[in-house]
């Protein structure tokens, strides 16, 4: 079975700080898809960046670039010059080809200071 | 872009009633629907997959006969919470994915609260 592990309960930084996600996961796949969604306080659930297994490139989407590490099993989140809107809980998650399930990790909660 | 809606948002129910929550695809069909629960600063956990126009598949460990699923057509799927429990009480999230976009993540709704008393 497939697990996801986000070592990180709760971070804060300081606006327009770098902060580093970390997750890793588990799966005897070679073909997946990992997502790091963010929940803010208003609970809905969104897309942040989505990363395909087969790509070696890194995704980035604006703000927002993950270190995909897939050897290691890893797949970390940075967010550049973080914004108080930032502010959310942050979930990493794995996707197998197979069933399509998107299985969650525990979650961060990340804390942007002004 | 993709819009999941879903009703109601929040409900209260007594103990020993069934409430139901519609969870819709607005611009997109979707083959396949996901309910998820999710408990208060915890990480949402699936429950079933809703397919149309079949059977839904449960996790392990989730009661069939307590959470039914119907997924009629290709924009909606309802989850009734029968014989609800105060142990039922919980965030209740839905999510959809396209058809042919499967791979680019999935759409959640806003998510229910339940609260049984």
């Amino acid at each position: 079975a497939q697990t996801v592990t986000q070592s990180q309960p709760e971070m804060s930084v300081q606006e327009a700080e770098t902060v580093t996600l970390s997750c890793t996961y588990d799966t005897s796949e070679s073909n997946y898809y990992l997502f790091w969604y963010k929940q803010p306080p208003s609970r809905q659930m969104i897309l942040v960046i989505r990363q395909e297994a087969y790509k070696q490139q890194n995704a980035t989407e604006n703000r927002f670039s993950v270190n995909f590490q897939k050897a290691a099993k890893s797949f970390s989140l940075k967010i550049s010059d973080s914004q108080l809107g930032d502010t959310a809980m942050y979930f990493c998650a794995f996707m197998n080809h197979l069933d399509d399930k998107i299985i969650f990790g525990k979650g961060t909660r990340l804390h942007i200071l002004p | 872009g993709a819009v999941v809606s879903q009703h109601p948002s929040r409900v209260i129910c007594k103990s020993g009633t069934s409430v139901k929550i519609e969870c819709r695809s607005l611009d997109f069909q979707a083959t396949t629907m996901f309910w998820y629960r999710q408990f208060p600063k915890q990480s949402l956990m699936l429950m079933a997959t809703s397919n149309e126009g079949s059977k839904a598949t449960y996790e392990q460990g989730v009661e069939k006969d307590k959470f039914l699923i119907n997924h009629a057509s290709l924009t909606l799927s309802t989850l009734t919470v029968t014989s609800a429990h105060p142990e039922d009480s919980s965030f209740y999230i839905c999510s959809a994915r396209e058809v042919g976009r499967q791979n680019y993540g999935y759409t959640f709704g806003s998510g229910t609260r339940l609260t049984v008393v």
